[in-house]
């Protein structure tokens, strides 16, 4: 079955650092790829995402490519801030499914500290 | 982004009674919603999709006569955990979508049994 693994957090950083967030995937096909961000006391909200492999997804400065040849989409931001602390969720959603049908890695906090 | 609204945010109930939890798309017609749970430290996974006016489809191995799932309009979804155990302590989270688009989430409902 398909699947999504994601780096273990907390991840720390300083304010200004570089984020990656790294996540592959396996799916018998070609899925569709999405980032979630969950913040304190809030749903989960898209954040960026792509349909196709070379696809790259970017929104508030994050971005992410699909790389099929790699089975990845890593998340990366080149300057974090402090409200960028939260847990975020890589997914998938099968060819042919809704997009709201995700398997969803096990998500990663961020702590951006001043 | 669109809004959708879970209630309750939190619930406490005696092991044997059953808790009904509500998802309501609050500015948009959610032909489809879906149902998640995530157990700590893990990541969410699909319990059921279900369509307006139609019968849930559950995930392999969720208990259909555990978790009631009624799709009754275009606004609003309720899971009813029926003679809740201690076991079914969790956190559940609802989604819906208006066609084959995003999914917007709600909240999230964290269900104690004592």
């Amino acid at each position: 079955g398909n699947s999504v693994t994601q780096m273990e957090g907390p991840v720390t950083l300083s304010e200004e650092a570089f984020l990656t967030i790294n996540c592959t995937y396996t799916a018998t096909g070609y899925p569709s790829l999405f980032w979630y961000v969950q913040y304190p006391g809030e749903g989960l909200q898209l954040l960026l995402k792509a349909t196709k492999a070379d696809d790259k997804g970017s929104n508030k400065g994050f971005e992410a490519t699909y790389r099929k040849e790699t089975t990845s989409f890593h998340l990366e931001k080149g300057s974090v801030q402090v409200s960028d602390s939260a847990v975020y969720f890589c997914a998938l959603s099968d060819r042919g499914d809704s997009w709201g049908k995700l398997q969803f890695g096990a998500g990663t906090q961020v702590v951006v500290t001043p | 982004g669109a809004v959708v609204s879970q209630h309750p945010s939190w619930v406490i109930c005696k092991s044997g009674t059953s808790v009904k939890i509500e998802c309501r798309s609050l500015d948009f017609q959610a032909t489809t919603m879906f149902w998640y749970r995530q157990f700590p430290k893990q990541s969410l996974m699909l319990m059921a999709t279900s369509n307006e006016g139609s019968k849930a489809t559950y995930e392999q191995g969720v208990e259909k006569d555990k978790f009631l799932i009624n799709h009754a309009s275009l606004t609003l979804s309720t899971l009813t955990v029926t003679s809740a155990h201690p076991e079914d302590s969790s956190f559940y989270i609802c989604s819906a979508s208006a066609g084959d688009t995003e999914a917007f989430f709600g909240q999230g409902t964290r269900l104690t049994v004592v």
